[in-house]
């Protein structure tokens, strides 16, 4: 029984380069969310999928930020020109949906230091 | 605007020495209120869910409680092991059962 993994666990990159972060969900979740998290502070909505639909987008991600789930499996989430306010860690998370519950089960999260 | 607000921010407890966390929250419609812990340098690790009020749960030194309006997070004679981030959460319906956190409890119990 695998939980939520994420990769790579810590990037370090210079301001104005790209990052791409993976995200692959516990199996037989269709809901899958990505949260951001930075120090003291509790973790925030960016947005989520069901399936591989994007269904909704916090205000908090701008339009460096996209995010995909091809297939309705793994997901991506890509950050464009990065600045040093995206420093956080970066949360995937997963949930079933229905009958199956609605807890969600969070990776150990992605360090993203921009310098 | 659903909101979450948890005390005390940090608290210190002597090895044994029970205590509460406190989770006050308003939202449209309580799905579920969630307590997760978290370890330095890691993600969330699920510990309850609470969906009525009046419910409680109970997993090891931990017992969650909810009213309509805060959850409470008992710990009983605390170990040096239970030293982390907790962290409330609440689920409303609508918007995929996405979570609003609060900014957690820092808890440090010491030998």
């Amino acid at each position: 029984d695998t939980g939520v993994s994420q990769d790579p666990r810590h990037k370090i990159t210079k301001r104005g380069q790209n990052v791409t972060f993976r995200c692959d969900p516990i199996s037989e979740h269709n809901r899958l969310y990505w949260y951001r998290q930075t120090l003291g502070q509790g973790p925030e909505f960016l947005t989520y999928f069901q399936n591989e639909a994007q269904l909704e987008k916090s205000r908090l991600l701008s339009d460096r930020f996209s995010a995909e789930r091809p297939k309705g499996s793994f997901s991506t989430l890509e950050i464009q020109r990065t600045e040093q306010g995206d420093s956080a860690m970066y949360l995937c998370a997963s949930s079933p949906t229905g009958s199956l519950g609605n807890t969600i089960y969070f990776g150990e999260g992605s360090w993203l230091t921009v310098v | 605007e659903d909101q979450v607000t948890q005390s005390p921010e940090a608290l210190r407890l002597q090895e044994g020495e029970s205590s509460s966390l406190n989770c006050s929250y308003t939202v449209s419609g309580l799905r579920g209120l969630f307590w997760y812990r978290q370890d330095p340098g890691k993600g969330p690790e699920f510990l309850f869910t609470l969906y009525s009020a009046g419910e409680e749960k109970e997993k090891e030194r931990l017992k969650a409680t909810l009213t309509k309006k805060e959850s409470f997070l008992h710990i009983t004679a605390p170990k040096p092991e239970d030293s982390a981030t907790y962290l409330c959460a609440v689920q409303a319906p609508g918007g995929g059962n996405k979570l609003t956190f609060g900014t957690g409890t820092q808890l440090k119990v010491e030998l």
